[in-house]
């Protein structure tokens, strides 16, 4: 099916472990995103990529790596987890001038 | 650096009843702004985007907002409530001149909650 999926949908890790939300999408849009959803705070920006192998920080990226070998896929890597990071992650592309957003990764760190 | 604020966290309005959602932005440049919404549940989809000189946007599901510069604000408004509307709505700015990712590199506000009475 077309569009832009997330995986796993829920998930649950203890502080310390390495954590990889995946992301694809099927329109090979250039452009892809990593937002954080908490409440009170709307969503911010993570990371982003603008083709394969080009990547850049956004608002918040501490504590976060990301990766884009092919154009379809950008998976988000916590690479020791910490409570802070308890949150909605939602993983957009950008095509005809708007984001469409994945369905999103709830995220409990304990 | 570009802000945005959304006055008021939580908006209930009776079934047929105006829908009044608003948004301020602080930007250097002139910005886009847009209206995302989200349902229980969902990822955000784009109900309407300000880029050009027509300062009233029409959006979908009979959404439209305003930009007057003047006051530096984006309100969302709608008509006529209906239930289906009963959504998460968040206000977002980007600046114009950052070339690929003026679509898709956001500050978003921290989201009206929409109740929508019968």
């Amino acid at each position: 099916d077309a569009g832009i999926t997330q995986s796993p949908r829920y998930k649950i890790t203890e502080t310390g472990r390495q954590v990889t939300l995946m992301c694809h999408q099927t329109w090979s849009h250039s452009y892809m995103f990593w937002y954080r959803q908490d409440l009170g705070h709307g969503l911010r920006l993570i990371y982003y990529s603008a083709a394969a192998d080009i990547t850049d920080k956004g608002e918040v990226p501490d504590g976060y790596v990301v990766s884009r070998s092919k154009t379809e896929n950008f998976p988000l890597t916590l690479e020791s987890a910490t409570r802070s990071q308890t949150s909605v992650y939602f993983c957009a592309s950008q095509g005809n001038e708007k984001l469409f957003f994945g369905s999103g990764t709830q995220l409990s760190v304990l | 650096a570009q802000s945005v604020t959304q006055l008021g966290s939580h908006v209930s309005v009776s079934e047929g009843a105006l829908v009044l959602l608003r948004c301020n932005y602080s930007s250097s440049v002139p910005p886009y702004l847009f209206w995302y919404v989200q349902y229980p549940n969902q990822g955000l989809q784009l109900l309407l985007k300000y880029t050009s000189a027509a300062t009233l946007v029409k959006g979908i599901n009979g959404f439209e907002a305003e930009f007057k510069k003047s006051e530096t604000s984006f309100h969302l408004t709608k008509p006529s409530a209906h239930m289906s509307d009963a959504a998460e709505y968040f206000c977002a700015v980007s600046d114009r001149n950052a070339g690929g990712t003026s679509y898709g590199k956001l500050t978003f506000g921290q989201g009206t909650i929409l109740t929508v009475h019968p």
